[in-house]
């Protein structure tokens, strides 16, 4: 069962709007619409930010969307803020192993 | 609200057995599924394992199974993740998580696990 691909790292200046990509296949994000997004800080738990592709949970900023195109999720990010720093997973469901869920390796976001 | 309270870190020798706790409160606890999330030093998440403890059904992920035990007791609403045989590879953060819809909406805090000599 093999990690969904993201880019190691990403980075932007305050203010400016970036994009994080999740890569996996027809048989998790390219063929179901259950792609999440989390937010982890150093030392803390995982936050939900995105779920079904492109809903974002109560409380979570508008600042942040998601969407999909194939086999491709993303994550944006719009009016990067110095809180936006942090470590972004995305996850699946995926119907090519015996569980049904796998994560992506994970991007570390930066703000210049 | 939903909360999911994990029990305190632990610090054992290899060799030695444990098992670890997660609470749920604020939702009917037998109505999602529970998972366990290992996240290894300075390492992405993992997949380990699920379990619903409206009836105790299990799933684990290939990488995790045999090597650990997922279950729930819904009677004091508490999942549980165990190991017989800690070997130094266990030392993690370990967190469970409750599933939505395939989705993640919840976490517990995270129970570190340290393994050492």
């Amino acid at each position: 069962q093999s990690a969904l691909t993201q880019p190691a790292s990403v980075s932007g200046s305050p203010g400016q709007s970036i994009t994080i990509s999740c890569t996996g296949t027809s048989s998790d994000v390219g063929g179901f619409n259950y792609v999440s997004w989390y937010q982890q800080h150093p030392g803390k738990a995982p936050k939900l930010m995105i779920y079904a592709v492109t809903n974002r949970p109560s409380g979570v900023s508008n600042r942040f969307s998601g969407s999909k195109s194939g086999d491709t999720a993303s994550l944006t990010i719009s009016g990067l803020q110095a809180e936006d720093e942090a470590d972004y997973y995305c996850s699946s469901y995926t119907s090519s192993s015996t569980f049904e869920g796998v994560f992506g390796t994970g991007t570390k976001v930066t703000v210049l | 609200e939903v909360q999911l309270v994990q029990s305190d870190a632990e610090a054992k020798k290899p060799g030695e057995s444990l098992k670890i706790s997660c609470k749920g409160s604020g939702y009917t606890f037998t109505t999602y599924w529970i998972g366990w999330v290992r996240q290894m030093p300075g390492q992405g998440l993992e997949w380990m394992g699920i379990v619903y403890p409206g009836d105790s059904e299990t799933r684990y992920s290939p990488s995790f199974r045999g090597q650990v035990t997922i279950s729930a007791d819904k009677a004091i609403n508490t999942a549980y993740l165990q190991w017989s045989t800690l070997k130094g590879s266990d030392t993690a953060m370990y967190y469970c998580v409750r599933r939505h819809h395939y989705n993640v909406d919840y976490w517990g805090q995270g129970t570190w696990v340290s393994v050492s000599s």
